[in-house]
C-alpha cells in the first residue's frame, strides 16, 4: 500500500549547519508530496509541497524536490537556526477507491538546533 | 481569521467513560480528518469525512466514533472500547478537489486516569 519512510531521528545540529532529512515513498499513481512541521504542543503546519515530478517546493529557506525516479522528497536547508527546532513530517496525498483524498504520514523526525 | 479549532486542549477521562473531542472549522472545507499521534509512531488516521452525513474508517477506527451533521463540525468520540486512548489527537480539514494541503488544529491531549 501507500507509505512514507523518513529518516529516523533525533537530529541535533549546530546553528548554521546544513540539514537534510531523507524521505522516500511508495504509492500507486502520482501522489502529491508534502513536508509539515510541528512545534512543541501544537498542530502541524504545512512547510512546503510539490504536486508533480521535478517540482521543487520551497519555504523559509527549506527546499525539497519531487524525484519520481528515486521516489524521494528529501528536505534540505543550507543554514539552520535555533527557531527551526521542531518535528518534521513527510507526507503524501493519495486518492482512495471512493475518490476521496487522504494524507499518509511518515513517523516524523525531531530536529534540535543548538546555538 | 479562518482556521480549525479543537477543544479542549487538555482532557482527562476515567477508565470506562466515553469522551467527545470537538473540532470546528470555518474554512469552508469539505473534507475533515481525525488523526492520533503517539511518540515514535507519527500520525495515524482514525476517521475521515468528505461530505456532510458521510464518513469512512481510517487505519485505526476501532474504539472511536464520529458524526458529520454539519460541514463545519466533525466531533470524535473516544469510547470505552478503545483500549489505549491516552494520546494526542489532531483534527484537520482540506478542500474536496485537488491535492491540496490539510490545515490542522492545535490538538487535544487526552489522558486516561
Amino acid at each position: 500500500g501507500d507509505s512514507v519512510t523518513q529518516m529516523e531521528g533525533p537530529v541535533t545540529l549546530s546553528e548554521e549547519a546544513c540539514l537534510t532529512i531523507n524521505c522516500t515513498y511508495t504509492a500507486t499513481g502520482y501522489p502529491s508530496l508534502f513536508w509539515y512541521v510541528q512545534y512543541p504542543g501544537e498542530g502541524l503546519q504545512l512547510l512546503l509541497k510539490a504536486t508533480k515530478a521535478d517540482d521543487k517546493g520551497s519555504n523559509k529557506g527549506f527546499e525539497a524536490t519531487y524525484r519520481k525516479e528515486t521516489t524521494s522528497f528529501h528536505l534540505e536547508k543550507g543554514s539552520v537556526q535555533v527557531s527551526d527546532s521542531a518535528v518534521y513530517f513527510c507526507a503524501l496525498s493519495v486518492t482512495t477507491q471512493g475518490g476521496s483524498e487522504k494524507l499518509v504520514f511518515g513517523k516524523g523526525t525531531k530536529l534540535t538546533v543548538n546555538p | 481569521d479562518g482556521g480549525i479549532t479543537q477543544s479542549p486542549k487538555y482532557l482527562f477521562r476515567k477508565e470506562g467513560q466515553n469522551v467527545t473531542l470537538s473540532c470546528e472549522q470555518n474554512l469552508n472545507h469539505d473534507a475533515m480528518y481525525w488523526y492520533r499521534q503517539d511518540p515514535g509512531q507519527g500520525l495515524r488516521l482514525i476517521y475521515y469525512s468528505q461530505i456532510v452525513n458521510d464518513f469512512q474508517k481510517g487505519d485505526i477506527a476501532e474504539g472511536y466514533s464520529v458524526s458529520r451533521e454539519k460541514k463545519e463540525s466533525f466531533p470524535l468520540t473516544v469510547t470505552s472500547a478503545q483500549k489505549n486512548p491516552t494520546a494526542f489527537y489532531l483534527c484537520a480539514s482540506s478542500r474536496w478537489t485537488g491535492r491540496t494541503e490539510a490545515f490542522f488544529g492545535q490538538g487535544t491531549r487526552l489522558t486516561v486516569v
